[in-house]
């Protein structure tokens, strides 16, 4: 089936860092990746929509300074997390689907990021 | 994108079957119902999707109703590693996902 690798699956940082996280396609190109963020005990929130070759869309409420997403590649999309604070501590994970609409999306592991 | 209603929880038991409702009663014409599922700290699997028809594949099959209105996913023999949050997703292919707060299944032996 369909892989979706990310990377990495668990940071740790000081306050004020920026991070950047890797969500890549292993067997398919992804022409759209979806980026979400998880807080304990809530379901998954959509953050953006990251079409490759053109600026991301952002949800409502979603800084695109604070998030920046690059799809420069049909399998690469990165997340940068900029001067992170301990609020942006969440399990952010993204999906990626293929240009054929009868595929759904698949999903990645999911990565861990705590600041302190 | 319609919204979904699903039960919080429910508790099934090991080797017997595992029948998962879902209500879409907003769904529109060229709305796909997906199934996915969350095993604790790790990100969504994809289990099955269908349009109209009834579909099975090597994990579940999915029961969609005549009228389209509602769903139920079938996991054939639940075992223990089954369990999970699983969201039952309503959107057009090639769109975002919305999750709502799924149903926690808790397979017991």
């Amino acid at each position: 089936g369909a892989v979706v690798s990310q990377h990495p699956s668990w940071v740790i940082c000081k306050s004020g860092t920026s991070v950047k996280i890797e969500c890549r396609s292993l067997d398919f190109q992804a022409t759209t990746m979806f980026w979400y963020r998880q807080f304990p005990k809530q379901s998954l929130m959509l953050m953006a929509t990251s079409n490759e070759g053109s600026k991301a869309t952002y949800e409502q409420g979603v800084e695109k300074d604070k998030f920046l997403i690059n799809h420069a590649s049909l399998t690469l999309s990165t997340l940068t997390v900029t001067s992170a604070h301990p609020e942006d501590s969440s399990f952010y994970i993204c999906s990626a689907k293929s240009p054929y609409s009868n595929q759904p999306q698949h999903f990645g592991d999911g990565t861990r990021l705590s600041i302190l | 994108d319609a919204k979904t209603t699903q039960p919080t929880s429910m508790d099934c038991a090991e080797g017997r079957a595992a029948n998962l409702p879902c209500n879409h009663s907003t769904i529109s014409g060229n709305e796909y119902v997906y199934w996915y599922r969350q095993i604790h700290s790790q990100g969504p699997q994809y289990i099955i999707h269908g349009l109209k028809n009834n579909e099975t594949n090597e994990m579940a099959s999915l029961i969609i109703t005549e009228d389209r209105k509602s769903s139920t996913l079938i996991l054939p023999h639940a075992t223990l590693r089954d369990t999970a949050v699983y969201y039952c997703i309503v959107s057009t292919a090639g769109n975002k996902l919305t999750f709502g707060g799924g149903t926690r299944v808790l397979v017991k032996p």
